[in-house]
C-alpha cells in the first residue's frame, strides 16, 4: 500500500539556520511521483515540486533543494538560509502513474521560523 | 478565474443538516479533485472527475457524501446528515488535460466546516 511518513510533527529555528524537512515514502509501483506542498495561513496548498521516480537527480531552487533517494525511499526537503515568511506546515505527497493521479499526503511538518 | 475559487469559506452547520460546498476550477481545467482535512492532519483523497464523469469516488467515507459536475465545470460536493465527524477543511484542486499532478494541479483555499 501507499504511505508517505513525516516523522517531524513540527521544527522551530531561527532565521538564517538552515532546516531539512524529511519523508519517506512506500510504494510497491515502479513509477510513481513525489511532491512537496506548502500550506500557509491562509490555507491554500501551494506546489513547490514534483519529481519523478526514475529522476534521482538532485533539485535546487533557490534556497531550497530536494534530496531524492531510492535506495532508502526518502525525498528530502533543505531550507537553506531560512526565513519567517517560510514558515507553514510542509506535505510530502506520492501519486502512482496512471490512474486517477490522486495524491496520498503525510501528516505534515509544521515549520516555525523566528526573527 | 485566475485561481480555484471555492465557497463558501466558512460554514458552520448544525448536526443532521444537509450543506453543499462549491469548487470553481481554473477555467478549461479537465482534472477535479477534492480533499477533505482534518485538523492537524495531511489531505485525504475523496473523489476525482475527468470533465463531468466521476471516475474515482473511492475516498467518499460514506454514503452521505455526495459529488457532481454536471456540466464539467463547477463542482458540488454534497454532505448529507453531518456528523460531527465531517468537521474539517474540504479542499478542491484542479488540472489542465494530460497534466494531472504531474505538473501539482492548483488547489483552493477550501471549506472549513465545522459542525455543531
Amino acid at each position: 500500500a501507499q504511505k508517505v511518513t513525516q516523522a517531524q510533527t513540527e521544527i522551530s529555528v531561527v532565521e538564517k539556520e538552515d532546516v531539512t524537512l524529511d519523508c519517506v515514502y512506500e510504494t510497491r509501483d515502479t513509477t510513481y511521483y513525489l511532491f512537496w506542498y506548502k500550506q500557509p495561513p491562509s490555507g491554500e496548498l501551494v506546489f513547490l515540486i514534483r519529481r519523478n521516480s526514475f529522476d534521482e537527480q538532485n533539485e535546487i531552487s533557490g534556497r531550497y533543494s530536494w534530496n531524492f533517494q531510492k535506495s532508502t525511499s526518502s525525498f528530502n526537503f533543505t531550507i537553506t538560509a531560512s526565513q519567517v515568511v517560510d514558515s507553514a506546515v510542509y506535505f510530502c505527497a506520492l501519486s502512482e502513474g496512471g490512474g486517477t493521479d490522486k495524491l496520498i499526503f503525510g501528516t505534515g511538518t509544521r515549520l516555525q521560523v523566528f526573527p | 478565474g485566475a485561481g480555484v475559487s471555492q465557497s463558501p469559506r466558512y460554514k458552520v452547520a448544525k448536526r443532521g443538516q444537509d450543506v453543499a460546498l462549491r469548487c470553481d476550477p481554473i477555467s478549461g481545467h479537465v482534472s477535479l479533485f477534492w480533499y477533505q482535512q482534518a485538523l492537524g492532519q495531511g489531505p485525504e483523497f475523496l473523489t476525482y472527475f475527468q470533465n463531468e464523469a466521476q471516475l474515482d469516488k473511492s475516498g467518499l467515507p460514506s454514503d452521505r457524501f455526495f459529488a457532481e459536475r454536471p456540466e464539467g465545470s463547477v463542482s458540488t460536493l454534497k454532505i448529507q446528515r453531518t456528523q460531527q465527524e465531517d468537521s474539517a477543511v474540504y479542499l478542491c484542486a484542479s488540472s489542465g488535460l494530460g497534466t494531472g499532478p504531474n505538473y501539482g494541479y492548483t488547489f483552493g483555499s477550501g471549506t472549513r466546516l465545522t459542525v455543531v
